[in-house]
């Protein structure tokens, strides 16, 4: 039984250019959430989504960040227009109801050179 | 918004030695995890608290869910070189929703 998996592990972009970030949840799991992780502090929360749904969104900044989890295939996370502060850890979990508490993927380190 | 206090923010101890990190919180929570975090990787669970003043422990690990919702504690006993890692605490207010993080404790462990 697969964990979360999240790929691309590392994804290096120029400043302007699109992240595109993927969270395939473990088998049976309907429920993903976004966290982000600067370094040296703890994950941060971004969106919690099922199937075709956004259930919250209040961590996400306002412009340039969206997310999707679509009926078929994984949740993405897009980052458009990327800038320098963008550059973190993405981790990605998945649960499969609303439980208490949840397993993470291994992560995207997005650089933004 | 919620906010959780971790301490210490680092720990460097010799093997066999215990070790004891706690976090504060603001305002309750109706759980409480801890995670441990290896470089490079994603948070790994290693206890959930369901309860006001459960003692729950993993091995060599025991953490304890605050009578009053907002504090937990984490001990490791005899530590090995192994348990090097940044150690999470997080706070859930209710099933499905979001963690919110403490700012973690960098464990090192000297053989």
């Amino acid at each position: 039984n697969a964990g979360v998996m999240q790929n691309p592990r590392h994804l290096v972009r120029r400043r302007g250019q699109e992240a595109r970030l993927r969270c395939s949840p473990m088998k049976g799991h309907s429920h993903v959430y976004w966290y982000r992780q600067l370094p040296e502090e703890g994950l941060k929360f971004m969106v919690y989504l099922q199937k075709e749904n956004i259930i919250d969104e209040s961590g996400m900044p306002k412009e340039r960040f969206s997310a999707e989890f679509p009926k078929e295939g994984p949740s993405i996370l897009r980052i458009q227009q990327v800038v320098r502060g963008d550059s973190a850890a993405y981790f990605c979990a998945s649960s499969p109801g609303q439980a208490r508490g949840y397993t993470f993927g291994s992560g995207t380190r997005l650089t933004v050179v | 918004g919620q906010q959780l206090n971790q301490s210490p923010q680092s720990m460097f101890i010799q093997e066999g030695e215990d070790v004891s990190m706690n976090c504060t919180s603001s305002s309750i929570f109706n759980t409480w995890l801890w995670y441990k975090q290896d470089p490079g990787e994603g948070p790994v669970l290693l206890i959930a608290l369901y309860k006001a003043g459960e003692l729950t422990s993993n091995g060599r690990l025991t953490a304890q869910f605050g009578i009053t919702r907002k504090d937990s504690f984490l001990n490791i006993s005899a530590s090995i070189p192994s348990d090097v890692g940044i150690y999470f605490c997080a706070g859930q207010s209710d099933a499905g929703n979001m963690l919110t993080f403490g700012g973690g404790t960098r464990l090192m462990v000297k053989p």
